[in-house]
């Protein structure tokens, strides 16, 4: 069964940093694209960033480029998001969603995400 | 960036009924499009993708159609546990999100 649990979250000034965490389980994670996606409190969706199985394709929002950076370590079945420079349109539930089927295709399996607080 | 539009914001059914769910791109997404659907507290789940195919156990009362730039999702029969707010995604490019629409109980 397909795991994703993140971790990480909480309450940071704006201009601070965050770093969360996702670690994953019941697949063979060093094949599978990663995502994440936030979600604002009582708003949609809204995607974040990518990465390849091998992190040699990155990509970005441009609400967060050059901001937030995406990695994973593929030993340690876990992906990560450095989060930079916050501002308070950060605030969000993160959530990290794999591509199963597609590495360029929907969002299959999702974990249950990591609340993120900006406010002084 | 490609916008998508969900409508109706709000859809107020009764159980039983079915309910039609649209979604339109700004520009051709060929049959890039996934639906999901968001309980309360809970992660989104995938129900429909490649615009009509349904995702591993989902019910045959899901039902997705169209293309290019117009999309539907039908659910044939309500049932109580399908009340929550389902999103239109394209991923024919950078992932973008409808707003989604709320299915309420009538």
């Amino acid at each position: 069964e397909v795991q994703l649990v993140e971790s990480g979250g909480g309450l940071v000034q704006p201009g601070g940093s965050l770093r969360l965490s996702c670690a994953a389980s019941g697949f063979t994670f060093s094949s599978y694209s990663m995502n994440w996606v936030r979600q604002a409190p009582g708003k949609g969706l809204e995607w974040v960033s990518y990465i390849s199985s091998s992190s040699s394709t990155i990509y970005y929002a441009d609400s967060v480029k050059g901001r937030f950076t995406i990695s994973r370590d593929n030993a340690k079945n876990s992906l990560y998001l450095q989060m930079n420079s916050l501002r308070d349109e950060d605030t969000a539930v993160y959530y990290c969603a794999v591509n199963y089927y597609d590495s360029s295709g929907p969002l299959d399996y999702w974990g249950q995400g990591t609340l993120v607080t900006v406010s002084s | 960036e490609i916008v998508m539009t969900q409508s109706p914001a709000t859809l107020s059914v009764s159980p039983g009924e079915r309910a039609t769910l649209s979604c339109r791109a700004s520009q051709s997404v060929s049959s890039n499009l996934a639906w999901y659907q968001q309980k309360p507290g809970q992660a989104p789940r995938l129900l429909i993708y490649g615009a009509s195919t349904r995702a591993t156990g989902i019910p045959a009362r899901f039902s997705g159609s169209g293309s290019g730039t117009e999309f539907t999702l039908t659910i044939s029969s309500l049932q109580s546990e399908d009340f929550a707010v389902y999103y239109c995604q394209q991923y024919n490019n950078w992932p973008t999100f409808g707003q989604g629409t709320k299915v309420e109980i009538k």
